[in-house]
C-alpha cells in the first residue's frame, strides 16, 4: 500500500539556518505529492505540491522536488524564520485513494 | 472563500458519552474528508463524501462512528458510546472533484478530550 516516510524530529534551528526535510514515499501508479504545514492549535495548510515527476513545487520560500528514481520529495529552504516554527507533513495522493500523511517533523526556529 | 469550518473547536465529555461534530466545507467542493490525528501523528483517514454519497470508510471507522452529508453541503460525525482512545484532533477537508492533485483544504479541527 501507499505510505510516506520522514525524518524524524524535532529539528531546531537558528534564524537565517538552511532547512531539509526529508520525505520518501511508497505508491502505485503516479502519485501527486504534497506538503502540508501545522501552526500550534491550527488546521493543515497547503504548502506546496508537485504532480509528476520532476515538477518543483515552491510557496514562501519553501520548494521540493518530486524525484521518482529515489522516490523522494524533500522539503527545502534557504533561510528560516521564527515563523516557520510549525510541524512539516508529508503526503501522497494516488488515483482516488485518500491522503496518506507522514507522521510529522515539528521544526523549530530560535532567534 | 471562507474556507473549511468545524465546529466545535473543543469539545470535553465523560466516557460513554456521545458527540457530534460539524464540517462546513469550501461552498464549490463537491467532495469532503475526515480524518483523526493523535498526538505525534499525521492525519489518518477515516471517510469522504462526494456530494451526499459516502464513497470510503476506512476500518478505522468503528461501528461506533457514523457521517452524514445529507444535502451535500455540511457534514456531521457522531461519536457513540465514547471511550479513552477516541480522544484526538478531529479533522475535516474538502476538495473540488477531479484527479489525485486536487489539494485538500483542511479546518482547524475539532479536539475530543475523554475523561
Amino acid at each position: 500500500g501507499n505510505s510516506v516516510t520522514q525524518m524524524e524530529g524535532p529539528v531546531t534551528l537558528s534564524e537565517e539556518a538552511f532547512l531539509t526535510i526529508n520525505c520518501t514515499y511508497t505508491a502505485t501508479g503516479y502519485p501527486s505529492l504534497f506538503w502540508y504545514v501545522q501552526y500550534p492549535g491550527e488546521g493543515l495548510q497547503l504548502l506546496l505540491k508537485a504532480t509528476k515527476a520532476d515538477d518543483k513545487g515552491s510557496n514562501k520560500g519553501f520548494e521540493a522536488t518530486y524525484r521518482k528514481e529515489t522516490t523522494s520529495f524533500h522539503l527545502e529552504k534557504g533561510s528560516v524564520q521564527v515563523s516557520d516554527s510549525a510541524v512539516y507533513f508529508c503526503a501522497l495522493r494516488s488515483g482516488n485513494t485518500p491522503l496518506v500523511f507522514g507522521k510529522g517533523t515539528r521544526l523549530s526556529v530560535i532567534a | 472563500d471562507t474556507g473549511v469550518s468545524q465546529n466545535p473547536r473543543h469539545k470535553i465529555t465523560k466516557r460513554g458519552q456521545n458527540v457530534t461534530f460539524r464540517c462546513d466545507p469550501i461552498s464549490e467542493h463537491n467532495r469532503l474528508y475526515w480524518y483523526r490525528q493523535t498526538l505525534g501523528q499525521g492525519p489518518e483517514f477515516l471517510t469522504y463524501f462526494q456530494n451526499e454519497a459516502q464513497l470510503e470508510k476506512s476500518r478505522l471507522l468503528s461501528d461506533r462512528f457514523s457521517a452524514e452529508r445529507p444535502k451535500g453541503s455540511f457534514s456531521t460525525l457522531e461519536i457513540q458510546r465514547t471511550e479513552q482512545g477516541d480522544s484526538a484532533m478531529y479533522l475535516c477537508a474538502s476538495s473540488l472533484e477531479g484527479g489525485n492533485n486536487q489539494p485538500q483544504h483542511f479546518g482547524d479541527g475539532t479536539r475530543l478530550s475523554i475523561l
